[in-house]
């Protein structure tokens, strides 16, 4: 267990309703990812952090807007879900740039209906 | 940009067979090397890394070395058990910029059957 609480673990909402999802650590690391599993496309990253109130994009940013304001939170928002948003989502939490591990949270499987 | 390239599956086994997942990359510069393992219903966990040319990265019986010459990084076990039954990532790690980004290949199924 690496100290990573995702919330919630599943959410059905409907389209075009805001989603906030929350990667909580207590691990005090630096860095903190938001990614997405679909098939067929393996993992994607939708945004970074790389400390408090410091965040930039990732390859899949379109819909998505995340916020820092202390360390052990990230929070991923969704404005206005759409279908093509159902996904797996999964936050990583890294200590150092370069050749460490991240570690993963259990994903939280979001459908938008 | 970066990029990973894993062969497709899904890759089903009898136990005891030898497993090979090729894996292959783009990157600038000198990225870290990273095998991920998903089991059914859980995060990506790491199992194992390489991080300069040459280097051998092995746990629970999973081998891979780092192929600067080809780009490769393919991971390898003697004799796969049911128990490996999962989906397995092969990730890079760049060096570069504010962030040091996880790019990952699409992933491979191994399924392992009696």
């Amino acid at each position: 267990d690496a100290g990573i609480t995702q919330s919630p673990r599943h959410k059905v909402t409907e389209t075009g309703t805001p989603v906030t999802l929350r990667c909580h650590q207590t691990e005090n690391h630096r860095y903190m990812y938001w990614y997405r599993q679909d098939p067929g496309h393996g993992l994607r990253l939708i945004h970074y952090s790389y400390g408090v109130k410091d965040t930039d994009k990732g390859e899949v940013s379109d819909g998505y807007s995340v916020s820092r304001s202390k360390t052990e939170d990230f929070l991923l928002t969704l404005e206005s879900a759409t279908s093509s948003q159902t996904s797996v989502y999964f936050c990583a939490i890294r200590y150092d740039r370069g050749n460490t591990e991240a570690f993963f949270g259990q994903g939280t499987r979001l459908t938008v209906v | 940009g970066d990029s990973v390239t894993q062969m497709e599956g899904p890759v089903t086994l009898s136990e005891e067979a030898f497993l090979t997942i090729n894996c292959t990359y783009t990157a600038t510069g000198y990225p870290s090397l990273f095998w991920y393992v998903q089991y059914p219903g859980e995060g990506l966990q790491l199992l194992l890394k390489a991080t300069k040319a040459d280097d051998k990265g092995s746990n629970k019986g999973f081998e891979a070395t780092y192929r600067k010459e080809t780009t490769s990084f393919h991971l390898e076990k003697g004799s796969v058990q049911v128990s490996d039954s999962a989906v397995y990532f092969c990730a890079l790690s760049d060096q570069t910029g504010t962030a040091s980004k996880l790019t990952f290949g699409t992933g491979t199924r191994l399924q392992v059957t009696l």
